[in-house]
């Protein structure tokens, strides 16, 4: 069955880079889009950014400077890189396929 | 981008109850609407998708109705499980954006 799993790193401190890891089961990563979806604490979802079946991507505008998504289809794996960390960008990542199955989503905090 | 401005946010409900919740758009999403249940420490699930179309394996008290820019989602008769936040998503324009949430508790 459809599964996406997130992983990273928990703990960020401020002004480094986040690496989180979207790995997907049960289906192709060259027929289906990943998307990213993060939750502050408390507050409400917030489309991150996509990696098409085709491989290319889009981005949440006011996050595009410093954000990056690629993936390797063999390792069914799609990864999301955001540089200069602050404060607010605490929260849940959840990687998602297309608008239909969510992962269980992973924490991030970002705190010296 | 499409605001999402769902209502209400925190809902209290018994077991057996019908309830409604609403989602309004700040323009027509041409029915690219979607709803999914969250519970602590799960993946959201996806309920309804496109206004109407029920998710395999997903109840029939859930329904979804509506169309241009007011959307609801309708559970007719309350079941224990059905205690959760539920959320709407516009995917008709880009970027995809998210209702804030209602809080559905057991009265």
């Amino acid at each position: 069955q459809v599964q996406l799993k997130e992983s990273g790193p928990g703990l960020v401190q401020p002004s480094q880079t986040l690496s989180l890891t979207c790995t997907v089961s049960g289906f192709s990563l060259t027929s289906n889009s990943v998307h990213w979806v993060r939750q502050p604490p408390g507050k409400g979802l917030e489309w991150v950014g996509a990696i098409w079946s085709g491989g290319s991507t889009d981005y949440n505008s006011a996050l595009k400077s410093r954000l990056s998504i690629s993936r390797d289809t063999s390792k069914s794996q799609v990864f999301l890189k955001m540089n200069s960390l602050q404060t607010e960008d605490t929260a849940i990542y959840f990687c998602t396929r297309g608008t239909s199955y969510w992962g269980q989503g992973t924490l991030v905090t970002v705190s010296s | 981008d499409i605001q999402m401005t769902q209502s209400p946010s925190f809902l209290s409900a018994s077991v057996g109850d019908r309830v409604t919740i609403n989602c309004k758009a700040s323009q027509n999403i041409n029915k690219y609407l979607n709803w999914y249940q969250q519970k602590l420490g799960e993946a959201p699930k996806r309920l309804i998708y496109n206004t109407n179309n029920l998710q395999t394996g997903i109840p029939s008290r859930f329904s979804g109705s509506g169309s241009g820019t007011d959307y609801t989602l309708t559970i007719s008769s309350l079941q224990p499980e059905d205690f959760a936040t539920y959320f709407c998503l516009q995917h008709n324009s880009f970027p995809n954006t998210f209702g804030a949430g209602t809080k559905l508790e057991l009265k």
